[in-house]
């Protein structure tokens, strides 16, 4: 079965800084590989999905890269902001999808 | 603009009454998926069905149903509600058009007394 696990599951920083959020997975047999966010109590919403075939994927601040070799992802956050503080989710898909648990982001005004 | 909804947004119910959690999607999307969302344990599939009439058991089925008689409907029926029961529920859709990335609804949150 697919593990997903994401490290760490929370993490604090001041607001301008740039960071990275990981993803491992243990099956290296993916289709895809999908970044999202969580608010509290909301849904999920789609950031950036990563077909097996490409590294990387990139939307306004956000840049997420894909080593199937090495059962990585990272989602690069520029320039953070206040407003970035949420859960973020990766999923990683075979037959099916398989998440990981989050990490918690907070961004300090 | 398309857009995948669930009802109701949250519920109350009593331990063995039958519980149904309606999703209605109107991206034309063949894959459907329910999942719940319990702390400490992410996110894990229930059921999912790849088109009209199909369904398929997911990772934690037990206690649940699903039948999808259209493309755009996919309830999910808790038999008889436990306390165990008590989580947050997503419906999510996906397709090959959009490279089976998922799109999720706002869940249900359901409380079992």
């Amino acid at each position: 079965k697919q593990e997903v696990t994401q490290i760490p599951a929370a993490l604090s920083v001041p607001e301008g800084e740039n960071l990275v959020l990981n993803c491992s997975f243990t099956d290296s047999a993916i289709y895809n590989l999908q970044w999202f966010r969580q608010d509290p109590g909301k849904g999920l919403t789609s950031l950036l999905l990563i077909q097996s075939s490409q590294r990387e994927q990139t939307s306004g601040r956000l840049n997420a890269s894909l080593d199937k070799s090495s059962g990585r992802s990272t989602l690069y956050i520029a320039a953070s902001q206040p407003g970035d503080s949420a859960t973020y989710l990766c999923a990683v898909s075979g037959n099916q999808f398989y998440f990981g648990t989050g990490t918690s982001l907070t961004v300090i005004p | 603009d398309a857009e995948i909804t669930q009802s109701p947004r949250h519920k109350i119910t009593e331990t063995g009454r039958q519980v149904t959690l309606a999703c209605h999607q109107t991206w034309n999307h063949n894959n459907m998926f329910w999942y719940r969302q319990d702390l400490g344990h992410g996110l894990r599939l229930i059921h999912y069905s790849y088109g009209v009439h199909d369904t398929n058991k997911g990772e934690v089925s037990d206690g649940y149903s699903v039948s999808r008689s259209n493309t755009e409907d996919l309830p999910l029926t808790l038999e008889s509600a436990a306390s165990s029961q008590t989580s947050v529920y997503f419906c999510a859709s996906s397709s090959h058009n959009d490279n089976y990335g998922y799109t999720f609804g706002s869940g249900t949150r359901l409380t079992v007394v």
